[in-house]
């Protein structure tokens, strides 16, 4: 049962426009999501988070939005440089533990 | 700040083998560290998780005797994969969470290793 998906596996972006990439969950107990960008052969690196009490954060070219009705967030970077092509995993967790559920990951490219 | 080391890199090692990877947070201390593995294109797995002092607390479908932990200290863990096989091969990949941010994950470089 996967508890966070994202439903895309690519996305190809012309740099300087925007890229939105997608993320949705099932469970409600969900409080706490984050972003990571991941480089293939290392580990992932944190972009940015954002709690349940919120419905947006961001930080630089970084927004994250969250929609709980939905169970629904994406992450928004603009202007995409080409330097932001990897592969980017949501992840969400309950805050009673520290358990973080992944995503499948998204593979974005951004072409010049 | 919030680095989390790994080592070795990589490791090839021969069938029936056991071999121990170290996870280090460098410039914090880790309540919790955890550990995944990540096969070709697929998603990061939580294999365990790993309170310093206690024992870790093990995924379902993994198996405690062939995956062992070791969490001796607030800033080291280990994951020795006893008797190895090439089903084993993979990424293995831990981070550690902050004392006081706990929701908050920094990951190691990630392990490949290699089972002959």
């Amino acid at each position: 049962d996967q508890q966070v998906k994202q439903n895309s596996p690519s996305l190809s972006v012309q740099e300087g426009r925007i890229s939105i990439l997608n993320c949705d969950y099932t469970n409600s107990m969900f409080d706490y999501f984050l972003w990571y960008k991941k480089y293939p052969a290392e580990g992932p690196t944190f972009l940015i988070s954002i709690s349940s009490i919120k419905d947006k954060n961001e930080d630089g070219r970084f927004t994250v939005f969250l929609n709980k009705s939905a169970k629904h967030l994406s992450l928004h970077i603009v202007p995409s440089q080409p330097g932001d092509s990897a592969v980017y995993f949501c992840a969400a967790s309950d805050g009673n533990t520290d358990k973080l559920i992944f995503g499948t990951g998204t593979r974005l490219q951004v072409f010049p | 700040g919030a680095v989390v080391s790994q080592h070795p890199s990589w490791v090839i090692c021969k069938s029936g083998t056991s071999v121990k990877i170290e996870c280090r947070s460098l410039d914090f201390q880790a309540t919790t560290m955890f550990w995944y593995r990540q096969f070709p294109k697929q998603s990061l797995m939580l294999m365990a998780t790993s309170n310093e002092g206690s024992k870790a607390t093990y995924e379902q479908g993994v198996e405690k005797d062939k995956f062992l932990i070791n969490h001796a200290s607030l800033t080291l863990s280990t994951l020795t994969v006893t008797s190895a096989h090439p089903e084993d091969s993979s990424f293995y990949i831990c981070s550690a969470s902050l004392l006081a941010r706990t929701d908050t994950q920094y990951f190691g470089p990630g392990t490949r290793l290699t089972v002959l």
